[in-house]
């Protein structure tokens, strides 16, 4: 089946700990995306990558750092510099980069927890 | 710009018709509508695109007005199962391709 996983589903980290967030997907997708999610606030986008090798900074990317050498992963580190990292991390793919084809398909999430 | 949707929230009986609007500051290229359950990952619903189509998904539709920056999900004999968050994404001219800017989401609840 094709998707988009997402491990782990919740983390619990204590604070000051750097943590990275798994996002693989089998769609054969360009571009993939990590949003943020807190209640009431929608999604924020954090990073997002057209291509393997490229990535660009979102809306809220301060604190974090991602890495594309694959097409099929796109993992996400928070770090200890991120002020409130506690949120429901969502991530997302989509075929190429034009606006005519960019629906976006969300992995299941991980509810990160920092004590 | 964050798009902003209205209304936040809506409780509904089933079979009653609901309509979410998503208003924007900025000239949009195309508007996404995506409807989450508690917990679970947003699932896609629909993309309109610029020059006012109107799609639509069974008993759920939309519209894009460009000249007004705004489009709106039409839910007509609302079920059980469309209860969620729907959110839209907005592309703007002069973005990103494939960049979408949510809204803050309205909340949707059918009651039996």
């Amino acid at each position: 089946d094709g998707g988009i996983t997402q491990s782990p589903k919740y983390l619990f980290r204590k604070e000051g700990q750097n943590v990275t967030l798994s996002c693989e997907q089998n769609l054969n997708h360009d571009a993939m995306y990590w949003y943020r999610q807190d209640p009431g606030q929608g999604l924020r986008l954090i990073y997002y990558s057209q291509i393997v090798n490229d990535f660009q900074k979102g809306d809220i990317a301060e604190g974090y750092s991602v890495s594309r050498e694959k097409k099929e992963s796109f993992p996400l580190t928070v770090t200890s510099a991120q002020k409130n990292p506690t949120a429901f991390y969502l991530c997302a793919s989509s075929h190429g980069s034009g606006p005519s084809s960019n629906e976006q398909f969300f992995g299941p999430g991980t509810r990160l927890t920092v004590l | 710009q964050q798009p902003v949707q209205s209304p936040q929230a809506v409780i509904l009986r089933e079979g009653e018709d609901a309509v979410i609007n998503c208003s924007s500051s900025k000239a949009l290229y195309s508007v996404h509508w995506y409807r989450q359950k508690h917990g679970e990952a947003p699932v896609f619903l629909m993309i309109l695109l610029k020059g006012g189509e109107q799609k639509g998904h069974e008993k759920i539709s939309a519209s894009f007005n460009e000249k007004k920056q705004q489009s709106s999900l039409y839910l007509t004999a609302s079920q059980l199962s469309y209860s969620g968050t729907y959110f839209c994404g907005t592309e703007n001219y002069g973005g990103s391709q494939g960049n979408l800017i949510f809204g803050k989401g309205t909340k949707l609840s059918v009651k039996p």
